[in-house]
Order: C-alpha cells, then structure tokens, then sequence
C-alpha cells in the first residue's frame, strides 16, 4: 500500500519551460488536492479535486491547472513556469466522510 | 475555517512533555481542531482531531477548552524524533469541499 506517490521527486526547469506533476492515490479516496511550500512558510492550496470529474481553485491557482485523470491521479501542470513558483508542491488525498489527509513526500521544483 | 493562532517556536527537553498551544477564538460550533506536523521537509502527518472532548491517540492528547476558543498538544515524552513544525487546524468537516487551510505553525525542537 503506497499511499501518495508523487513524482518526479525534483525537478529543474527553465522560464517558460511547461511541466506536468503526476500524483496518484492507491487508497480509494474521493478527494485530491495540490499544495505549494515556499522556504518557512506553511502549505497554501493551489486546486483540489473534491470527487472524481470535479476541480476548484484554491488559494493561489494563477499559473496552474490541473487534470483528475481517474480516481486515482490528480496532475498539476505549469504551462509557462517563473522563478516565483520554485517551491515544493505536495500533493494529499482524503476519503470524504473520514478526518486524516495523507500527503505525499513532495516534488521539489526550482525554475531558473 | 476559523483562524488560528500558534508560537513561533518552542522547545522542549528529551522526555519531558511538549505541550504547544493554539488560539481559536473565532471557531464555530461545527469546526474541528485538528493537528499536523511535518517532519524536516516531508508531507504533513495526520496527529489527532477533536470537536468538544478531549482526546487522546497513539501520538499524543489533545486538550480543548470548555469554551472551544483554544487547545493544547502534548506529546507525552518527547523524543528528538519530534522535532518538527506543528500545525494547529480549525475545519468544517461537512460537506465533499472540505479543505485544510494552513498557518505557518509551532517549529518545536526537541534537545538533549
């Protein structure tokens, strides 16, 4: 049992260069979502998936989207990075009804 | 979701209770208290929840005042494994569009 899987696990990219982060949830949960963490900050909502054919933006969803591909996948794609979205982006998922999130170990990504 | 607010930074000697505070005054009748807390630069971990009554798990207590408008974590006997950012959370849990919205936390650091 998996978890979260994120991947790639980092990531360098050059300005205007376009991305796409894979996550995928082995745990049957109904909801997905998409954090970044800039250096001593705390997580900030990017999009999330409330079920399966749903997504909303979050607290800071400009230069992003994202795809629910199946239950299971959620991916975040930067069509044009900048330097300011160099950060770590975590990727959770949560079976509706129950309290605990699970995230996943992060992708470390720095535009240049 | 309700505000919270947590102390930058605390510490806490190996063995001795760790116990981090957070101020919710502005928390409604059908809010959770939840914490987190994220290792080093992992994904946030699941800690513990409660409405109204204290709690207690494997990993810690959570201690609620009678008027909800604040709480308290114990981790029993912290060890250096603790060490970690933790985030006090206040959240509807209705609803499928529930969201975790994220402050910059308590940094505990667990010595010798």
């Amino acid at each position: 049992n998996a978890g979260v899987t994120q991947t790639p696990k980092f990531q360098v990219l050059k300005t205007g260069q376009s991305m796409t982060l894979q996550c995928a949830q082995d745990m049957n949960h109904n909801s997905m979502y998409w954090y970044r963490q800039d250096p001593g900050m705390g997580l900030r909502l990017i999009y999330y998936s409330a079920s399966e054919g749903t997504t909303d933006k979050g607290e800071v969803p400009n230069g992003y989207n994202v795809s629910r591909l199946n239950k299971r996948e959620f991916s975040l794609r930067l069509e044009s990075a900048a330097p300011s979205q160099t950060s770590v982006y975590f990727c959770a998922s949560r079976l509706v009804g129950s309290y605990g999130y699970t995230f996943g170990s992060g992708t470390r990504l720095t535009v240049v | 979701d309700a505000k919270t607010t947590q102390p930058t930074s605390m510490d806490c000697a190996e063995g001795r209770a760790a116990n981090l505070p957070c101020n919710h005054s502005t928390i409604s009748g059908n809010e959770y208290v939840y914490w987190y807390r994220q290792i080093h630069s992992q994904g946030p971990q699941y800690i513990i929840h409660g409405l109204k009554n204290n709690e207690t798990n494997e990993m810690a207590s959570l201690i609620i005042t009678e008027d909800r408008k604040s709480s308290t974590l114990i981790l029993p006997h912290a060890t250096l494994r603790d060490t970690a950012v933790y985030y006090c959370i206040v959240r509807d849990n209705t609803g499928t569009a529930s969201k975790l919205t994220f402050g910059t936390g308590t940094r505990l650091q667990v010595t010798l």
